[in-house]
């Protein structure tokens, strides 16, 4: 069974940073790209970046280009987001979200449950 | 960018009728990348339909996807208690867009 397992909730303050952690079990964790993607109320489902656990390789949304870093651990078979320079409009849930790409076709086949950032003086 | 426009934003219906869903593409899209979500509260994006029209795996056969060039629709074709959730469309590759949703509700 393919699971996406993420970290707990954070609270920050401005200006702070965090790191979310998403653990997969149940398939090859190098083989296959991680996504992130954000929720907010104001902007719905926002694509942050993926990852190419194999080598590291990353790619980024314009708006996170520059700011985001992904990671990965492949002994532990984790990806990793961190954003630093926290401000209130990066309060959302955060989703790590497996590639699917098959036959040409292209998708997010499984999600992790989320992790809520919350960014509050 | 291409923009992905969903309507109706929301669609109130009853267990047992048909459910018709739009996500429109400011540009013409390759139908392969264009695919389907259904959200449920408190939970992650569920994964429904690949390359316009096909079903992700243990997706029940009411839920089909169609359409081509910058028009997609996805019809549940007899609403269960369960299929009441929001539902997203989404462009896979380049800057991996979202629709803003429409919420099937009672």
């Amino acid at each position: 069974q393919v699971h996406l397992v993420q970290s707990g909730a954070e609270v920050r303050k401005p200006g702070d940073s965090v790191k979310v952690s998403c653990k997969a079990s149940g398939y090859p964790f190098a083989d296959i790209y991680m996504h992130w993607v954000r929720q907010t109320p104001g902007q719905g489902l926002e694509w942050v970046g993926w990852i190419n656990p194999n080598t590291g390789g990353t790619n980024f949304a314009q708006k996170f280009q520059g700011r985001v870093t992904l990671t990965r651990d492949t002994s532990v078979s984790t990806a990793y987001m961190e954003l630093p320079r926290l401000e209130p409009d990066d309060t959302a849930v955060y989703y790590c979200a497996r590639d699917f790409y098959y036959d040409k076709n292209g998708g997010l086949d499984i999600w992790g449950p989320g992790t809520r950032v919350t960014v509050s003086s | 960018d291409n923009v992905l426009t969903q309507s109706p934003a929301t669609l109130s219906l009853s267990p047992g009728e048909r459910a018709t869903l739009s996500c429109r593409a400011s540009q013409n899209i390759n139908s392969k990348f264009l695919v389907w979500y259904q959200q449920k509260p408190g939970q992650a994006p569920r994964f429904l339909i690949y390359g316009a029209s096909n079903r992700a795996t243990g997706i029940p056969d009411r839920f089909s996807g169609s359409g081509s060039g910058t028009d997609f629709t996805l019809t549940i074709s007899r609403l269960e208690p369960e299929d009441f959730a929001v539902y997203y469309c989404h462009l896979y590759g380049g800057s991996y867009t979202f629709g803003q949703g429409t919420k099937l509700e009672v």
